[in-house]
C-alpha cells in the first residue's frame, strides 16, 4: 500500500472490555512498531517487531497489553479488560529494515484513538 | 539510552526562518539523529535525518555539530502550513518527548 494503515481509527469501550487494534505496514517493511501516545505528549514506544518475532515489548505497561504479528505482516495490538488510563492514540509505524542497525526511517500510520469509559 | 530535549515551544512569522535546537547529550556511535513533524490528528511525519555534519533536503536542514551531542533543524521562510509539533529522536525506544509546538503567525 501506498502508507500505513491502522484500524480502527476510533474506538470507545467500556471499562472492562477487551479491545484489539490493527496495523497494516507499508508492504515489505521488515519492522513494525507500536507507540502509544497520551494527550498533550509525544509517541511512548511500547514494541517491536522484526518479521514475526517480538524482539522488545520493553514498554508495555502491563500484561494487559498483548502485541502479535503471527506472518510478519499485519500487526495487532490487544489490550484486555481497558481501564480508563488505556484512553490514548497507538500509532504503528514501519521501517524497511531493523532500527538496531542505525539511519532507519520509520513511516507512521495516522492512529487509532481509544476512548475508555 | 540518550535523552533528547528540546524547548517546548517557538513562535514565528510566514517568511522567516526557525531554528530548532535538540540536545542529546548521550548519543551513542551508531544513532542517528531524525526529525519528526505532527499535525493534530496525525501520525508523525519524517522531516530529516543525519549523523554528523550537515544534510540538507527540499523541506529543512539539519546541523549536527563534530561531538553530535545537539542538533539544529533549520526550518527555511516558514508558512502557516508548517504550525506543528517537531520532535528529534535518536533511539527508537525513546519517548519522543513533548517535542517543541512551532506557531507561524500571519
Amino acid at each position: 500500500g501506498a502508507g500505513v494503515s491502522q484500524s480502527p481509527r476510533y474506538k470507545v469501550a467500556k471499562r472492562g472490555q477487551d479491545v484489539a487494534l490493527r496495523c497494516d505496514p507499508i508492504s515489505g517493511h521488515v519492522s513494525l512498531f507500536w507507540y502509544q501516545q497520551a494527550l498533550g505528549q509525544g509517541p511512548e514506544f511500547l514494541t517491536y517487531f522484526q518479521n514475526e518475532a517480538q524482539l522488545d515489548k520493553s514498554g508495555l505497561p502491563s500484561d494487559r497489553f498483548f502485541a502479535e504479528r503471527p506472518e510478519g505482516s499485519v500487526s495487532t495490538l490487544k489490550i484486555q479488560r481497558t481501564q480508563q488510563e488505556d484512553s490514548a492514540v497507538y500509532l504503528c509505524a514501519s521501517s524497511l529494515g531493523s532500527p538496531l542497525q542505525g539511519g532507519e526511517t520509520q513511516y507512521f500510520g495516522p492512529g487509532t484513538r481509544l476512548l475508555v469509559l | 539510552l540518550a535523552k533528547t530535549t528540546q524547548p517546548i515551544s517557538m513562535d514565528s512569522y510566514e517568511g522567516q526562518e526557525v531554528n530548532i535546537t535538540c540536545s542529546h547529550n548521550n548519543i551513542a556511535t551508531n544513532d542517528y539523529i531524525t526529525w519528526y513533524q505532527q499535525f493534530p490528528s496525525q501520525g508523525p511525519r519524517f522531516i530529516i535525518q543525519g549523523y554528523k555534519t550537515k544534510v540538507t533536503n527540499e523541506v529543512a536542514s539539519l546541523f549536527i555539530p563534530a561531538d553530535r551531542k545537539s542538533s539544529t533543524l533549520s526550518l527555511p521562510r516558514v508558512s502557516l502550513s508548517d504550525t506543528a509539533v517537531y520532535y528529534c529522536l535518536v533511539d527508537y525506544k525513546l519517548s519522543f518527548g513533548a517535542g517543541t509546538t512551532v506557531t507561524v503567525r500571519a
